[in-house]
């Protein structure tokens, strides 16, 4: 199962677009890239998910690379409400389910 | 739409004391999972359930921890007897089952503090 690697922390101003990279090398090709964030004391939410084209929703934008072997997550326009852990993971369909493997993350502040 | 309904939100007791945690995921959600979160940790899968059946529980501590989901709607995950490791917060989530471009959507969880 593919795992994924992201920096433990990262600054971000407000107003500033936040980029936070992750590495998932050995990504298979039915395999899904998913954002969640987890706000202190509430559970993860979702953000976006892409298999290899670049995804843009209300929240954010996800840029995948063309070898599919790392992702970022951009929030455009970061504020202090942006501050949380955010978890880039792989899920995968093991025959008739899903497999998902939560990293440590990375903690995201946004500065004033 | 509701989201994932938890509780108790927060559970206090003694360790060798069992305890029990409740989760209703949303309306169609056929797929049902159990967290543990241990603090400054991402989350850690201790079982699935596609319907009312377990599709996944290689991580469950099975002589201590037990799960169930009978109707394949709301599911209860006990722990008896508790250990000061449990300390954590056990989340739920429900997805759309086979459906892996749709995301888990998440309650709040439950939190648990052993002393």
């Amino acid at each position: 199962d593919a795992k994924t690697t992201q920096p433990p922390s990262m600054d971000c101003a407000e107003g500033r677009a936040a980029n936070l990279p992750c590495n998932h090398s050995t990504i298979s090709g039915n395999e899904y890239v998913y954002w969640y964030r987890q706000i202190h004391s509430q559970g993860p939410q979702y953000i976006i998910h892409g298999l290899k084209n670049n995804e843009t929703n209300e929240m954010a934008s996800l840029i995948i690379t063309e070898d599919r072997k790392s992702s970022t997550l951009i929030l455009p326009h970061a504020t202090l409400r942006d501050t949380a852990v955010y978890y880039c993971i792989v899920r995968v369909m093991k025959t008739s389910y899903d497999k998902v493997i939560f990293g440590p993350g990375t903690s995201l502040s946004v500065i004033p | 739409e509701a989201g994932v309904a938890q509780s108790p939100r927060y559970k206090i007791i003694e360790k060798r004391q069992s305890v029990a945690f409740w989760c209703n995921p949303i309306s169609g959600h056929a797929t049902l999972y159990w967290y543990q979160q241990i603090l400054g940790q991402g989350p850690k899968l201790l079982i699935q359930f596609q319907n009312n059946g377990v599709v996944d529980d290689s991580q469950l501590p099975k002589d201590r921890f037990s799960a169930e989901r009978l109707k394949g709607v709301d599911s209860t995950l006990k722990i008896q007897p508790a250990k000061l490791e449990d300390s954590a917060v056990y989340l739920c989530a429900s997805s759309l089952a086979g459906r892996i471009n749709q995301p888990q959507h998440f309650g709040d969880g439950t939190r648990l503090s052993i002393l």
